[in-house]
């Protein structure tokens, strides 16, 4: 079964701090994308990883991918209010159509 | 800014009835995509098309049908609308599609409700 999760759900952190998001997924896929969600809101792309190794930066967000784990992880850096938001992994399995399997996304809020 | 537009932007119908979704691109990209979003579940693919009149189904199609006559038009119909279908229904395009791995650029959705 094509499987993707993310953990945590919920999670509430002070401004400053620093947090990881975690995305497992089911079978073997080295296309991994991220994007976050304001409530309301469309989903905004924010990193795509095509490789095992890939690392990606923007501002206080980081993302990687570790193919033989099935893992990537988003990297929150002193957290800022802005950030506050729900991001969501999705991946490629297939060669063909380029679908994408989505995780459940873990809402993020950042409290002042 | 992908250039992507859905129509309506929200609506409200009764089970049973007929619905048409309107996703509107100006780009002439090849791939568009039609996902539904509900909470605890991410989101879920229904359907896609790599091309005019080429469509094939996603992880979650039944209740649902897609047509593409026009590179720029995907529309999603819900034969007979059931409560099950509210949901906020969200269209992506893709700009290469395949070949380049490319990232999904997502249309501002519609938010759907089944009385």
């Amino acid at each position: 079964e094509l499987k993707v999760e993310q953990n945590p759900l919920f999670l509430s952190m002070q401004e400053g701090k620093n947090y990881t998001i975690y995305c497992n997924y089911s079978t073997t896929s080295d296309r991994l994308y991220w994007y976050r969600q304001d409530p309301g809101k469309s989903l905004e792309s924010l990193f795509v990883l095509l490789s095992n190794g890939a690392v990606k930066q923007e501002g206080r967000l980081m993302a990687s991918l570790d193919t033989k784990a099935r893992l990537s992880t988003l990297h929150i850096t002193a957290a800022v209010h802005d950030l506050s938001a729900t991001y969501f992994c999705a991946v490629d399995f297939t060669n063909t159509g380029n679908q994408f399997y989505f995780g459940t996304g873990t809402s993020l809020t950042v409290i002042p | 800014d992908a250039g992507i537009t859905q129509s309506p932007r929200h609506k409200v119908t009764e089970t049973g009835t007929p619905v048409t979704l309107r996703c509107h691109q100006t780009e002439n990209h090849r791939y568009m995509y039609w996902y539904r979003q509900d909470p605890g579940h991410g989101l879920r693919l229904i359907h896609y098309s790599y091309g005019v009149k080429d469509t094939d189904k996603g992880e979650v199609s039944d209740g649902y049908s897609v047509s593409r006559s026009k590179t720029e038009d995907f529309l999603l119909t819900l034969e007979s609308a059931t409560s099950s279908q509210t949901s906020v229904y969200f269209c992506a395009i893709s700009l290469t599609g395949l070949a380049n791995a490319d990232t999904q650029y997502f249309g501002p959705g519609t938010r759907l409700t089944v009385l």
